[in-house]
């Protein structure tokens, strides 16, 4: 996970609340994406960028937004946290030339009572 | 959009045996096959690709087949050890940098010392 840093690492919040995951990198790479994780879903993208305020979204986008103000920082909200947004969060980046390979971050648990 | 299956959901193999894990993919436009490997509280990791030009390569005790007329491929871990304790992910995608990969569901395996 070197060069990617997710924070929080997990988060306990009650339902209504806002919550805001942040993914920083320190690779200078263009693209970066947000995933969650669920048994037997594998891997869905919710949003990515591929450059500083350049975003769209992804296959399960509703329910979240995101924010790039600058190229090391993606950040996720959950405006109105339900119990179905309780997941596994992953960032990912890759460089801005070659092929799509991804490297992930350490995952961000969030449970949403 | 492009969708992407994968099998077994789990497998169980003993020390030394080979594990075959198998996925279907849909979007014929797809020539980009990368397989992660995803240990326990990590995110996922790349450990083998594969485009649509190649109809297979092997890395060490990992190899991946391809298959585009059937529009399926698979990855093989011989000799597997408890160190390849896991869970792999397949995706699907356009070689091009940024393009979104397409994930299938995901198999733990488990090897038995």
């Amino acid at each position: 996970d070197a060069g990617i840093t997710q924070s929080p690492r997990h988060k306990v919040t009650e339902t209504g609340t806002p919550v805001t995951l942040r993914c920083h990198q320190t690779e200078n790479h263009r693209y970066m994406y947000w995933y969650r994780q669920d048994p037997g879903h594998g891997l869905r993208l919710i949003h990515y960028s591929y450059g500083v305020k350049d975003t769209d979204k992804g296959e399960v986008s509703d329910g979240y937004s995101v924010s790039r103000s600058k190229t090391e920082d993606f950040l996720l909200t959950l405006e109105s946290a339900t119990s179905s947004q309780t997941s596994v969060y992953f960032c990912a980046i890759s460089e801005s030339s070659g092929a799509n390979v991804l490297t992930f971050g350490a995952g961000s648990r969030l449970t949403v009572l | 959009g492009e969708n992407v299956e994968q099998h077994p959901s789990t497998l169980s193999v003993q020390e030394g045996d080979s594990a075959v894990i198998k996925c279907t993919y849909s979007d014929s436009a797809s020539n980009y096959f990368p397989w992660y490997k995803q240990e326990l509280g990590k995110g996922p990791q790349l450990i083998i690709d594969i485009r649509s030009n190649v109809g297979e390569k092997k890395d060490q005790r990992i190899a991946v087949t391809l298959n585009k007329t059937a529009k399926h491929f698979s990855l093989h871990i011989t000799e597997t050890q408890p160190e390849d304790s896991a869970v792999y992910f397949c995706a699907a995608g356009v070689d091009n940098a940024g393009n979104m990969l397409t994930f299938g569901g995901g198999t733990r395996l488990m090897v038995k010392p």
